[in-house]
């Protein structure tokens, strides 16, 4: 079965730091994964998914994420946060009949 | 632009009420997905459709069921609606693909409360 592991249900970051969310997953197939932000009182937005094309995918927003297989990994990142990257972000990985298996989420906090 | 919509952002039952959430997708997709969302758990399957009156049980069915009787229409119905069933519902629908990479496009959400 297909898992996702999302390390910190809250992360804080000085605005313009390094942003920086976990996501290990476990998948018995090559995987799709994929990065979902929800904003206050929103529904989930996509902001990049690995469809196996290339490791590194960039994102909307300035965010991107690397699959590394090795470590079963797709952590997402940014350079540098600001004001209004603060949301909750998911990691989800696919089963082979088009589910969407999500992490617990990641609520990101930037400080000015 | 991709846009699914959800019919109620907030609502109110009582307990034992017969409850119903709408979902409707302009996209043409095939997939349609309901979840409800809960602090500390994340998303969590409750049914999704594949095709006209077509359903499967996902993580958590007990206590719903849906219909999609029109490929852009798909509804969560809590039969008896109790306490525990007070949660964010979210809907979702996706492109079919054989290599199941397609991603989901959610509406803003239902949060629904029980009395």
């Amino acid at each position: 079965a297909q898992s996702v592991t999302q390390l910190g249900s809250h992360v804080s970051v000085s605005e313009g730091a390094l942003v920086l969310l976990r996501c290990n997953y476990s998948s018995s197939v090559p995987p799709y994964l994929f990065w979902y932000v929800q904003y206050p009182n929103q529904g989930l937005q996509l902001l990049l998914k690995y469809t196996s094309a290339a490791t590194l995918v960039k994102g909307i927003n300035g965010f991107e994420a690397e699959f590394k297989k090795s470590e079963t990994s797709f952590h997402l990142t940014k350079p540098s946060a600001h004001m209004s990257d603060a949301a909750e972000y998911f990691c989800a990985v696919t089963d082979s009949s088009y589910k969407l298996i999500f992490g617990s989420g990641t609520r990101l906090l930037v400080r000015p | 632009d991709v846009k699914v919509t959800q019919s109620s952002r907030y609502l109110v039952k009582r307990t034992g009420e017969k409850v119903f959430l709408e979902c409707v997708q302009d996209m043409d997709h095939e997939n349609m997905f309901w979840y409800r969302q809960d602090p500390g758990l994340g998303l969590r399957l409750i049914y999704f459709s594949y095709d006209v009156k077509m359903k499967e049980k996902g993580d958590i069915p007990e206590g719903y069921s849906v219909s999609r009787e029109k490929k852009e229409r798909f509804s969560l119905i809590l039969e008896s609606a109790s306490t525990n069933q007070t949660s964010m519902y979210l809907c979702a629908s996706s492109l079919i693909s054989q290599r199941s990479n397609q991603p989901q496009h959610f509406g803003d959400g239902t949060r629904l409360s029980i009395l």
